[in-house]
């Protein structure tokens, strides 16, 4: 079975800073990965996803994602942050074959005036 | 761009009643699902659907549920006799037919038992 784990519950940053969301996560197959962003009172919007090639992915609201392999991680960065950028993000894995998308607590990120 | 629906935005049901949950998938999508998030936990699946069955289901989804296609458009969920702890968001999701394309997210159902 899959698993995902995104140790920072919060991060607060201040604004046009960079930040670092990590993911990490677990499985005996090779996975596809995702990044969602939820804003308040919203749904899951996806922000980028990973499916093969390239390690770098690239997304929404100037935000990237790096597939690490050997470390199992999959984090997501922006060099410089917004205030519109407050919100959960969720790290997301889902396993070649299988349809559930498992997905991590969520990271709280706070951007500071 | 278009985008899942869902209605109600929030529906409250007293314990042990019935209730359906409503969601519009993107239209030439085939693979439709159901998640659920409890207040403060994580996002779980519930259930998949293709070809007007379902393809896969988590230990969440007992008896208690079902899911149905009643038309071309609609997807629905119904929980048959609510308990305090189906109070939750609910969230349905589509994708088109390769194994690979991501899921697209309606903004979600609040479900509160009283």
């Amino acid at each position: 079975a899959q698993s995902v784990t995104q140790l920072d519950s919060q991060v607060p940053v201040f604004e046009e800073a960079p930040v670092e969301l990590r993911c990490n996560y677990s499985s005996s197959v090779s996975v596809y990965l995702f990044w969602y962003v939820q804003y308040p009172n919203q749904g899951l919007q996806l922000l980028l996803k990973y499916l093969s090639g390239s390690t770098l992915v690239k997304g929404i609201n100037g935000f990237e994602a790096e597939f690490n392999k050997s470390q199992t991680s999959f984090h997501l960065r922006k060099p410089s942050v917004h205030i519109s950028d407050t919100a959960e993000y969720f790290c997301a894995v889902r396993n070649f074959g299988n349809e559930k998308l498992t997905f991590g607590t969520g990271t709280r990120l706070t951007i500071i005036p | 761009e278009p985008e899942v629906t869902q209605t109600p935005s929030h529906q409250v049901t007293q314990m042990g009643q019935e209730v359906i949950l409503r969601c519009v998938p993107i239209s030439n999508h085939l693979y439709f699902y159901w998640y659920r998030q409890i207040l403060g936990q994580k996002v779980e699946f519930l259930v998949s659907f293709y070809n007007n069955e379902i393809s896969e289901k988590s230990e969440i989804f007992d008896d208690q549920f079902s899911v149905e296609r009643p038309d071309g458009s609609n997807f629905t969920l119904k929980i048959r006799s609510t308990k305090l702890e189906d109070s939750a968001m609910y969230f349905c999701a589509s994708s088109e037919g390769q194994a690979n394309q991501p899921q697209h997210f309606g903004d979600g159902t609040r479900l509160s038992i009283l």
